[in-house]
């Protein structure tokens, strides 16, 4: 069966980095793409950008564009998400999802089980 | 601010007939299929409605939606208790080339 599993929680202080790891299984990993989405405590659904597992093209929101940083590793099925420079509003539960195709336009069909990322001094 | 909009919350009783709007712009909905995503209580958010209208396996058919120019609608009928959840409705939107999102509808089943 599919099942993405992301990294655990973490806490960090403004202005480092963070990177979360979403570890795929039960499918073909270069067959689809890989997505994330953010969720700050109470709010909704922010989509933070998309990566080609086949060939590592990325698109980010315009808004975290040079803070975000999205790879994957092939080798082990794996995709990950780096964000720098963090703020107290970059506090959210972080959520990897595959598209149901392999383009960034294709809805998710599978979400990790989020991973809580909190930004305080 | 959310680029589609929604109603905050909504509510039924057990049995009732639900809908939820979202409404959007000729960039997003009005050019691209809608989606929808429910998310229960401390969980990650579930497909419940691709390319408008399909459900995925496992979705039961009380759930459906709809399109209609910029706007879409998701109805929710035989309303359950398991049902009380946020929905968030979701577009492609091709400026800029982003995935764009509801603000999200609490539903209540009272």
């Amino acid at each position: 069966q599919v099942q993405l599993v992301q990294s655990g929680a973490e806490v960090k202080k403004p202005g480092a980095s963070v990177k979360v790891s979403c570890k795929a299984s039960g499918y073909t990993f270069t067959s689809y793409g890989i997505s994330w989405v953010r969720q700050a405590p109470g709010q909704g659904l922010e989509w933070m950008g998309w990566i080609s597992t086949y060939n590592g093209n990325t698109n980010y929101a315009r808004k975290l564009q040079g803070r975000v940083t999205m790879t994957t590793d092939t080798s082990t099925s794996t995709a990950y998400m780096e964000l720098r420079s963090l703020r107290s509003d970059d506090t959210a539960v972080y959520y990897c999802a595959r598209g149901r195709g392999s383009g960034s336009y294709s809805p998710y069909d599978y979400w990790g089980q989020g991973t809580l990322v909190t930004v305080s001094s | 601010q959310s680029v589609l909009t929604q109603p905050p919350s909504a509510s039924g009783t057990p049995g009732q007939r639900v809908t939820i709007s979202c409404s959007g712009s000729s960039s997003n909905i009005g050019g691209n299929a809608v989606t929808w995503y429910q998310q229960l209580p401390g969980t990650a958010p579930k497909l419940l409605i691709y390319s408008n209208n399909q459900r995925p396996s496992g979705v039961p058919d009380r759930f459906s939606g709809s399109k209609s120019g910029t706007s879409a609608s998701l109805a929710i009928s035989g309303l359950q208790s398991e049902d009380e959840a946020d929905y968030y409705c979701a577009a492609w939107d091709d400026s800029p080339n982003v995935w764009v999102f509801g603000g999200g509808t609490k539903l209540t089943v009272l």
